[in-house]
Protein backbone atom coordinates (compact mmCIF):
# COMPACT_ATOMS: atom_id res chain seq x y z
CA UNK A 1 0.00 0.00 0.00
CA UNK A 2 1.41 3.50 -1.25
CA UNK A 3 2.25 5.72 1.88
CA UNK A 4 4.14 9.15 2.91
CA UNK A 5 7.69 8.94 4.11
CA UNK A 6 9.62 11.46 5.64
CA UNK A 7 13.34 12.51 6.34
CA UNK A 8 15.06 12.43 8.80
CA UNK A 9 13.36 10.54 11.54
CA UNK A 10 14.83 12.84 13.75
CA UNK A 11 16.67 16.08 13.98
CA UNK A 12 18.77 17.43 16.56
CA UNK A 13 19.64 21.15 15.89
CA UNK A 14 20.47 24.40 17.84
CA UNK A 15 18.73 27.09 18.45
CA UNK A 16 19.10 29.82 15.31
CA UNK A 17 19.93 27.23 12.67
CA UNK A 18 17.92 26.45 9.49
CA UNK A 19 16.51 23.15 9.09
CA UNK A 20 14.65 21.70 6.48
CA UNK A 21 11.89 18.41 7.07
CA UNK A 22 11.58 16.14 3.70
CA UNK A 23 8.39 14.34 2.75
CA UNK A 24 7.32 12.40 -0.05
CA UNK A 25 3.16 12.51 -0.55
CA UNK A 26 2.33 9.38 -2.29
CA UNK A 27 2.59 9.81 -5.91
CA UNK A 28 -1.27 10.65 -6.80
CA UNK A 29 -2.39 12.74 -4.35
CA UNK A 30 -2.46 16.28 -5.17
CA UNK A 31 -3.08 18.09 -1.66
CA UNK A 32 0.17 17.98 1.03
CA UNK A 33 0.01 19.18 4.83
CA UNK A 34 2.31 19.83 7.32
CA UNK A 35 1.10 19.46 10.78
CA UNK A 36 2.87 19.52 13.84
CA UNK A 37 2.31 18.36 17.23
CA UNK A 38 4.00 18.98 20.89
CA UNK A 39 4.51 16.05 22.91
CA UNK A 40 1.66 14.86 24.34
CA UNK A 41 -0.68 17.36 22.52
CA UNK A 42 -2.98 17.68 19.77
CA UNK A 43 -2.30 17.72 16.11
CA UNK A 44 -1.70 20.96 14.85
CA UNK A 45 -2.76 21.97 11.09
CA UNK A 46 0.58 24.42 9.68
CA UNK A 47 -0.33 24.67 5.80
CA UNK A 48 -1.79 23.40 2.86
CA UNK A 49 -0.40 22.89 -0.50
CA UNK A 50 -1.98 22.54 -3.68
CA UNK A 51 -1.20 23.44 -7.61
CA UNK A 52 2.28 24.70 -6.37
CA UNK A 53 1.58 27.47 -3.75
CA UNK A 54 0.20 27.86 -0.41
CA UNK A 55 -3.60 27.49 -0.34
CA UNK A 56 -4.06 27.89 3.62
CA UNK A 57 -1.82 28.44 6.68
CA UNK A 58 -2.01 28.90 10.30
CA UNK A 59 -0.97 31.64 13.17
CA UNK A 60 1.53 29.57 13.78
CA UNK A 61 3.01 29.34 10.42
CA UNK A 62 4.91 32.71 10.14
CA UNK A 63 8.17 34.22 7.90
CA UNK A 64 10.32 31.84 9.42
CA UNK A 65 8.40 28.54 7.72
CA UNK A 66 8.25 28.19 4.28
CA UNK A 67 7.35 24.58 2.35
CA UNK A 68 8.51 24.09 -1.34
CA UNK A 69 7.74 21.54 -3.80
CA UNK A 70 11.11 21.21 -5.88
CA UNK A 71 10.72 18.79 -7.69
CA UNK A 72 7.44 15.95 -8.56
CA UNK A 73 8.08 13.96 -5.57
CA UNK A 74 9.81 15.87 -3.07
CA UNK A 75 7.26 18.59 -0.58
CA UNK A 76 9.47 20.70 2.20
CA UNK A 77 9.10 22.36 5.58
CA UNK A 78 12.25 24.82 6.13
CA UNK A 79 12.34 27.03 9.50
CA UNK A 80 14.69 29.30 8.89
CA UNK A 81 16.00 30.22 12.41
CA UNK A 82 14.80 27.88 14.89
CA UNK A 83 13.58 28.43 18.50
CA UNK A 84 13.24 26.11 21.14
CA UNK A 85 9.59 26.07 20.92
CA UNK A 86 9.59 25.10 17.64
CA UNK A 87 10.94 21.58 19.57
CA UNK A 88 7.98 19.00 18.43
CA UNK A 89 6.97 16.21 16.18
CA UNK A 90 6.14 17.32 12.44
CA UNK A 91 4.06 15.53 10.21
CA UNK A 92 3.57 15.46 6.37
CA UNK A 93 0.35 14.37 5.41
CA UNK A 94 -1.31 14.40 1.31
CA UNK A 95 -4.81 13.20 0.17
CA UNK A 96 -5.96 12.89 -3.08
CA UNK A 97 -7.83 15.53 -3.17
CA UNK A 98 -9.43 18.74 -1.21
CA UNK A 99 -8.20 17.33 2.12
CA UNK A 100 -10.72 18.65 4.27
CA UNK A 101 -13.33 16.44 2.46
CA UNK A 102 -11.05 13.32 1.82
CA UNK A 103 -8.62 11.28 4.14
CA UNK A 104 -5.74 12.48 4.70
CA UNK A 105 -2.64 10.08 4.95
CA UNK A 106 0.03 10.96 7.41
CA UNK A 107 3.91 10.19 7.18
CA UNK A 108 5.48 9.05 10.16
CA UNK A 109 7.02 11.95 11.18
CA UNK A 110 10.23 13.98 12.12
CA UNK A 111 11.05 14.41 15.85
CA UNK A 112 12.38 17.93 15.83
CA UNK A 113 14.88 18.69 18.63
CA UNK A 114 15.75 22.43 19.30
CA UNK A 115 18.59 22.60 21.83
CA UNK B 1 -11.07 30.74 16.70
CA UNK B 2 -12.84 27.81 15.98
CA UNK B 3 -11.66 25.24 18.80
CA UNK B 4 -12.47 21.77 18.52
CA UNK B 5 -12.91 20.05 22.36
CA UNK B 6 -13.25 16.20 23.04
CA UNK B 7 -13.75 14.65 26.40
CA UNK B 8 -12.66 12.83 28.37
CA UNK B 9 -8.67 13.66 28.09
CA UNK B 10 -7.88 10.26 29.57
CA UNK B 11 -9.71 6.54 29.92
CA UNK B 12 -8.53 3.70 31.66
CA UNK B 13 -10.44 0.55 31.17
CA UNK B 14 -10.31 -2.75 31.84
CA UNK B 15 -10.08 -4.87 28.70
CA UNK B 16 -13.79 -6.13 27.62
CA UNK B 17 -15.26 -2.70 28.84
CA UNK B 18 -16.70 -0.19 26.73
CA UNK B 19 -15.20 3.13 25.85
CA UNK B 20 -16.95 6.33 24.56
CA UNK B 21 -14.83 9.69 22.97
CA UNK B 22 -17.34 12.43 22.94
CA UNK B 23 -15.87 15.59 20.49
CA UNK B 24 -17.45 18.83 20.01
CA UNK B 25 -16.82 21.64 17.81
CA UNK B 26 -17.18 25.50 18.45
CA UNK B 27 -18.82 25.83 15.01
CA UNK B 28 -21.15 24.04 12.95
CA UNK B 29 -18.59 21.35 10.50
CA UNK B 30 -19.50 20.39 7.06
CA UNK B 31 -17.92 16.63 7.87
CA UNK B 32 -16.13 15.15 10.55
CA UNK B 33 -12.97 12.96 10.68
CA UNK B 34 -11.63 10.64 13.19
CA UNK B 35 -8.14 9.15 13.21
CA UNK B 36 -6.27 7.34 15.80
CA UNK B 37 -3.04 7.43 16.63
CA UNK B 38 -1.00 4.99 18.26
CA UNK B 39 1.71 5.59 21.28
CA UNK B 40 4.57 6.40 19.27
CA UNK B 41 3.01 6.53 15.75
CA UNK B 42 1.25 9.29 13.70
CA UNK B 43 -2.87 9.48 13.06
CA UNK B 44 -4.45 7.16 11.30
CA UNK B 45 -7.52 7.82 9.43
CA UNK B 46 -10.84 5.89 10.61
CA UNK B 47 -13.57 7.07 9.10
CA UNK B 48 -15.55 10.18 7.60
CA UNK B 49 -18.92 11.25 8.65
CA UNK B 50 -20.91 14.03 6.55
CA UNK B 51 -24.25 13.62 7.02
CA UNK B 52 -26.40 15.71 9.98
CA UNK B 53 -27.15 12.20 12.74
CA UNK B 54 -24.86 10.13 10.45
CA UNK B 55 -23.91 6.82 12.28
CA UNK B 56 -21.62 4.83 11.27
CA UNK B 57 -19.81 1.23 12.27
CA UNK B 58 -16.69 -0.46 12.28
CA UNK B 59 -16.69 -3.53 13.49
CA UNK B 60 -16.48 -3.00 17.14
CA UNK B 61 -16.20 0.78 16.34
CA UNK B 62 -19.64 3.32 16.37
CA UNK B 63 -19.24 7.02 14.72
CA UNK B 64 -21.91 9.42 15.26
CA UNK B 65 -22.05 12.93 14.03
CA UNK B 66 -24.52 14.98 15.69
CA UNK B 67 -27.81 16.37 14.37
CA UNK B 68 -26.43 20.23 14.58
CA UNK B 69 -23.33 18.87 12.79
CA UNK B 70 -21.59 20.26 15.84
CA UNK B 71 -20.88 17.12 17.63
CA UNK B 72 -19.59 13.82 17.28
CA UNK B 73 -18.93 10.53 19.20
CA UNK B 74 -16.84 7.38 18.96
CA UNK B 75 -18.06 4.48 20.65
CA UNK B 76 -15.54 1.27 20.96
CA UNK B 77 -17.63 -2.02 22.41
CA UNK B 78 -15.67 -4.40 24.10
CA UNK B 79 -12.44 -3.29 24.03
CA UNK B 80 -9.30 -4.71 23.61
CA UNK B 81 -5.58 -3.94 24.14
CA UNK B 82 -5.23 -3.01 20.15
CA UNK B 83 -7.63 -0.39 21.29
CA UNK B 84 -4.47 1.75 23.06
CA UNK B 85 -3.98 4.89 21.61
CA UNK B 86 -5.32 8.59 21.57
CA UNK B 87 -8.23 9.34 19.36
CA UNK B 88 -9.21 12.37 17.60
CA UNK B 89 -11.60 13.63 15.74
CA UNK B 90 -10.95 16.81 13.17
CA UNK B 91 -12.93 18.75 11.00
CA UNK B 92 -12.73 21.73 8.52
CA UNK B 93 -12.34 25.24 9.49
CA UNK B 94 -15.37 27.06 7.75
CA UNK B 95 -14.58 27.79 4.15
CA UNK B 96 -11.11 26.89 4.32
CA UNK B 97 -8.61 24.54 3.37
CA UNK B 98 -7.44 24.06 6.84
CA UNK B 99 -8.19 20.63 9.53
CA UNK B 100 -8.46 21.05 12.97
CA UNK B 101 -8.05 18.66 15.28
CA UNK B 102 -9.81 17.70 18.36
CA UNK B 103 -7.70 17.88 21.53
CA UNK B 104 -7.85 13.72 21.27
CA UNK B 105 -9.37 11.32 23.96
CA UNK B 106 -6.12 8.72 25.43
CA UNK B 107 -7.55 5.40 25.75
CA UNK B 108 -5.37 2.74 28.28
CA UNK B 109 -7.14 -0.96 28.21
CA UNK B 110 -5.40 -3.16 31.02
CA UNK B 111 -5.62 -6.73 30.34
Amino acid sequence: EPEVTQTPSHQVTQMGQEVILRCVPISNHLYFYWYRQILGQKVEFLVSFYNNEISEKSEIFDDQFSVERPDGSNFTLKIRSTKLEDSAMYFCASSVTSGVSYEQYFGPGTRLTVT
Amino acid sequence: GQQVMQIPQYQHVQEGEDFTTYCNSSTTLSNIQWYKQRPGGHPVFLIQLVKSGEVKKQKRLTFQFGEAKKNSSLHITATQTTDVGTYFCAGPAYNTDKLIFGTGTRLQVFP
